[in-house]
């Protein structure tokens, strides 16, 4: 079946601008999470979604980051006003429930802010 | 709260030898921990995982992993290295805290180089 599929690949963007991720999950999957994968920081969690609850903020590192998923399924991942240290890899990844659960990633969006 | 730490952040290994990647968590919790691969340019995919079941968990590609209580450990191995095991390698734990979200909390990461 299809897994985790994520868009673009690969973005580049002016410093300043505005940028959206989007990530489709596994249909079906009511856990829907966000990681960002940088050198300096290594794989940390930015945010969590599962089914109607209110999404788990607790990973965002500025308030210039937000995300949203619509009808329990797709999520986009908004980062306004990219900075240079903005760059890195966004994955995602959707999972059956929530904790103990496998997580199923995507393969990644590359952003990178010139 | 919950941490791992993997000991080694790069391990060399020589094609058919043993592999052996170490890592220590910390929970206050009883842990659900895993370990992922992450190949050159791929995304991240599951090796592994203990839920508390057989503390001896066995995964694919003919890797395996102990928890270990009175250690705190969950050291990964695989008897005979391949050269496609060359990889960057990660331990995980679940969140099981406030909320029990199960987001991942990623050890830092062991470079597996597998030479011929």
């Amino acid at each position: 079946g299809a897994g985790v599929s994520q868009s673009p690949s690969n973005k580049v963007t002016e410093k300043g601008k505005d940028v959206e991720l989007r990530c489709d999950p596994i249909s079906g999957h009511t856990a829907l999470y966000w990681y960002r994968q940088s050198l300096g920081q290594g794989l940390e969690f930015l945010i969590y979604f599962q089914g109607n609850s209110a999404p788990d903020k607790s990973g965002l590192p500025s308030d210039r980051f937000s995300a949203e998923r619509t009808g329990g399924s797709v999520s986009t991942l908004t980062i306004q006003r990219t900075q240079q240290e903005d760059s890195a890899v966004y994955l995602c990844a959707s999972s059956r429930d929530s904790a103990g659960y496998e997580q199923y990633f995507g393969p990644g969006t590359r952003l990178t802010v010139t | 709260a919950q941490s791992v730490t993997q000991l080694d952040s790069h391990v060399s290994v020589s094609e058919g030898t043993p592999v052996l990647l170490r890592c220590n968590y910390s929970s206050s919790y009883s842990p659900s921990l895993f370990w992922y691969v992450q190949h050159p340019n791929k995304g991240l995919q599951l090796l592994l995982k203990y839920t508390s079941a057989a503390t001896l968990v066995k995964g694919i590609n003919g890797f395996e992993a102990e928890f270990k209580k009175s250690e705190t450990s969950f050291h990964l191995t695989k008897p005979s290295a391949h050269m496609s095991d060359a990889a960057e390698y990660f331990c995980v734990v679940s969140d099981r805290g406030s909320g029990n979200t199960g987001k991942l909390i990623f050890g830092q990461g062991t470079t597996l180089q597998v030479k011929p």
